[in-house]
């Protein structure tokens, strides 16, 4: 079964300083991985996503993940965090076996915090 | 170019009554699916319409069930409200041109309350 663990509930990191909100995940074969975010009352909007090829992927607002297939994990990273990455992070997987419609499983979410 | 939209934002009904969120896809897009997102937890997938069928369901009821439109455009409706029921509902587009690959974009979601 697919399963998708964020270990941290909240992260806080000071504005400026690198951030780190982490992602393991649990699926049969290799997985297709996916970032949102979530910012208070909204909907989730989209951040980055691997599929294939280099390991560290880049997306939107200066965020980048990296996919370590031995530790089965996907962490998002920011070299300098700003107090407006303020909001609630979600990683999500899907499998990549199966129809072309595939579901997406998330985990809980993690709350990032960054101190002005 | 519109996003995904939803409506309506937020609604408030009573256990037992039937409820029908709306949402309409992204520009381009021809597949839709659903997800509840319950306070403080991830959202979770209720169903999938692609062809004005449900071609993917999650773990939920058969009081939950939809409806898709030839405009691609889709429903969500609940039977039967309970108070489990109170969530934030998502709906997502993607396109099938794209493949299995393709990005689920989200719309702003329904509040549900249920008293």
């Amino acid at each position: 079964a697919q399963s998708v663990a964020q270990p941290e509930d909240q992260v806080n990191v000071a504005e400026g300083n690198p951030l780190t909100v982490k992602c393991t995940y649990s699926v049969s074969g290799n997985p297709y991985l996916f970032w949102y975010v979530q910012y208070p009352n909204r909907g989730l909007q989209f951040l980055l996503k691997y599929i294939t090829g280099d390991n560290l992927v880049k997306g939107s607002y200066g965020f980048e993940a990296e996919f370590n297939k031995s530790q089965t994990s996907f962490h998002l990273k920011k070299p300098s965090a700003l107090v407006s990455d303020s909001a609630l992070y979600f990683c999500a997987v899907r499998d990549r076996r199966g129809s072309t419609l595939g579901r997406l499983y998330f985990g809980r979410g993690t709350q990032l915090t960054v101190w002005p | 170019d519109a996003g995904v939209t939803q409506s309506p934002t937020h609604l408030i009904k009573t256990r037992g009554q039937q409820v029908t969120l709306r949402c309409s896809p992204k520009s381009g897009h021809d597949t839709v699916s659903w997800y509840q997102q319950a306070l403080g937890q991830g959202p979770q997938f209720i169903f999938q319409y692609y062809e004005e069928e449900e071609r993917q369901r999650g773990n939920f009821p058969d009081r939950f069930s939809g409806h898709q439109f030839p405009n691609y455009s889709s429903e969500l409706n609940v039977n039967a409200l309970l108070l489990g029921d109170s969530a934030l509902y998502l709906c997502a587009s993607s396109s099938t041109q794209a493949g299995i690959t393709d990005t689920q974009y989200f719309g702003p979601g329904t509040r549900l309350t249920v008293l």
